[in-house]
């Protein structure tokens, strides 16, 4: 069974628009790690958060956003007032503390920016 | 700033070849990962390593095998290049803290074509 869904696969917005990215995980551990990381055309993931799980205050960086739900084990990434440099494949990813270091990925969402 | 590196962006081998993926992190840290990503499947992890000479199977090791003859190198081998082995690479490390899940930091990928 997959741990992390990421329902969308594809979303395109045009510049300046709020957009959200879904991620919803499976876990019976008390103890996890939710990250967010985006990989743009050029390849590399690039970190964007780290949350655990008694760790449900949401977090708001600059235009980005993440809202952390127990209740529904949904960690979701909002990036209000998209720009073009936002285009990139977002992955989500859980970690649980008694499987050691392994992450589980989502399959990512391919978010396109249309200027 | 961790630096994460691999030696090739790009690589085009034949079947039956031995491929050899290097990956050098310069933060010390203990844990090191070797992932490959394919359209649709997100990443899947393939191997990793806990420390020199330690290593564990991830959820796709059939084909690899790896190396960890230091603390901040990790090799990826192909022993038989395959068409099925087709895709990108990517490396990840990060720190060794009991009890709690540390960021992976990445490299920048390496696309690999079997021909």
């Amino acid at each position: 069974a997959q741990k992390v869904t990421q329902a969308q696969t594809e979303i395109s917005v045009v510049e300046k628009e709020d957009v959200t990215l879904d991620c919803v995980y499976e876990t019976r551990d008390t103890t996890y790690y939710l990250f967010w990381y985006k990989q743009p055309p050029s390849g590399e993931l690039v970190f964007l958060i780290r949350r655990n799980s008694f760790d449900e205050q949401n977090e708001i960086s600059g235009r980005y956003s993440w809202n952390f739900q127990k209740s529904t084990s949904s960690f979701n990434f909002t990036i209000t007032a998209s720009q073009v440099v936002d285009s990139a494949v977002y992955f989500c990813a859980l970690s649980e503390v008694n499987t050691g270091n392994q992450f589980y990925f989502g399959t990512g969402t391919s978010l396109t920016v249309i200027p | 700033d961790v630096k994460v590196t691999q030696s090739s962006r790009y690589l085009v081998k034949r079947t039956g070849e031995k491929v050899f993926l290097e990956c050098v992190q310069d933060m010390d840290h203990e844990n090191m990962f070797w992932y490959r990503q394919d359209p649709g499947l997100g990443l899947r992890l393939i191997y990793f390593s806990y420390d020199v000479k330690m290593k564990e199977k991830g959820d796709i090791p059939e084909g690899y095998s790896v190396s960890r003859e230091k603390k901040e190198r990790f090799s990826l081998i192909l022993e038989s290049a395959s068409t099925n082995q087709t895709s990108m690479y990517l490396c990840a490390s990060s720190l060794y803290r009991g009890g709690e899940q540390e960021t992976q930091y990445f490299g920048p990928g390496t696309r690999l074509l079997v021909l």
